[in-house]
C-alpha cells in the first residue's frame, strides 16, 4: 500500500529562520497537496502541485514536487509565529480512486 | 471556506452507546469522506462517499457505519461506542473526481469514550 512519509517529524525554529519540510511517497506521486492544521482546530489546504517540477508559492511558504524523487518538498522562509502547527502532505492515490493518502505530519513550533 | 460543517463539535459518550456523527455541506459536492486524527497514525479515512447511497469503505471502517440519503448531509455512525474509538474526526469534501482535486475539510468533532 502506498505510504507517505514525512521529515523532520518535528521542528522547532527562531523565528525569522529558513526552514523546510520533506514529505516522500513510497508509490509514484500524481497529485500532492500541502495542509496546515494548527493546533486543535482543522486542517486548511495549502497548495497543490500535479507536474513533476511544478513550484508553487503563497506568501512566504513555497511547495516544489520532484516527481523522479517521488518526493515534494515545502519550505517557509522568514518564519514568523502565524506559522507554527501541523503541516500535512497529502497524495492521490496510486489507484486513483478519488482518494488522498496522508502523511502523519510534522509539528512546527516557532521560538520568538 | 467549502461550507461545511460538523455536529456536535465535542461529545462524550460511555462505551456501549451509539454514536452518530454528521456532516453537512452547502455546495453540492459529490464526493465526501471521514477521517480520524489520531497521534501517531495522522489522517485515516474511515468510509467515504461518492453520491448519495453510494458509499465505501476506507481502511479503518471496523465498528462504524455511514449514511448518505441527501447529498449535502453524510452520517457517521458508531453502533457501539469502544474507547479505541476516541478520536478526532473530520469530514471532508472534495471538489471534483477523476483527476486531481484537493479536499476541503470540516471543522473536526472531539469524541471522548468513557
Amino acid at each position: 500500500s502506498q505510504e507517505l512519509e514525512q521529515s523532520p517529524q518535528s521542528l522547532i525554529v527562531q523565528e525569522g529562520k529558513n526552514l523546510t519540510i520533506n514529505c516522500t511517497s513510497s508509490k509514484t506521486l500524481y497529485g500532492l497537496y500541502w495542509y496546515k492544521q494548527k493546533y486543535g482546530e482543522g486542517l486548511i489546504f495549502l497548495m497543490m502541485l500535479q507536474k513533476g517540477g511544478e513550484e508553487k508559492s503563497h506568501e512566504k511558504i513555497t511547495a516544489k514536487l520532484d516527481e523522479k524523487k517521488q518526493q515534494s518538498s515545502l519550505h517557509i522562509t522568514a518564519s514568523q509565529p502565524s506559522h507554527a502547527g501541523i503541516y500535512l502532505c497529502g497524495a492521490d492515490s496510486e489507484l486513483r480512486d478519488d482518494k488522498i493518502i496522508f502523511g502523519k505530519g510534522t509539528r512546527l513550533h516557532i521560538l520568538p | 471556506d467549502a461550507g461545511i460543517t460538523q455536529s456536535p463539535r465535542h461529545k462524550v459518550t460511555e462505551t456501549g452507546t451509539p454514536v452518530t456523527l454528521r456532516c453537512h455541506q452547502t455546495e453540492n459536492h459529490r464526493y465526501m469522506y471521514w477521517y480520524r486524527q489520531d497521534p501517531g497514525h495522522g489522517l485515516r479515512l474511515i468510509h467515504y462517499s461518492y453520491g448519495v447511497k453510494d458509499t465505501d469503505k476506507g481502511e479503518v471502517s471496523d465498528g462504524y457505519s455511514v449514511s448518505r440519503s441527501k447529498t449535502e448531509d453524510f452520517l457517521l455512525t458508531l453502533e457501539s461506542a469502544t474507547s479505541s474509538q476516541t478520536s478526532v474526526y473530520f469530514c471532508a469534501i472534495r471538489l471534483g473526481q477523476g483527476g486531481t482535486y484537493e479536499q476541503y475539510f470540516g471543522p473536526g468533532t472531539r469524541l471522548t469514550v468513557t
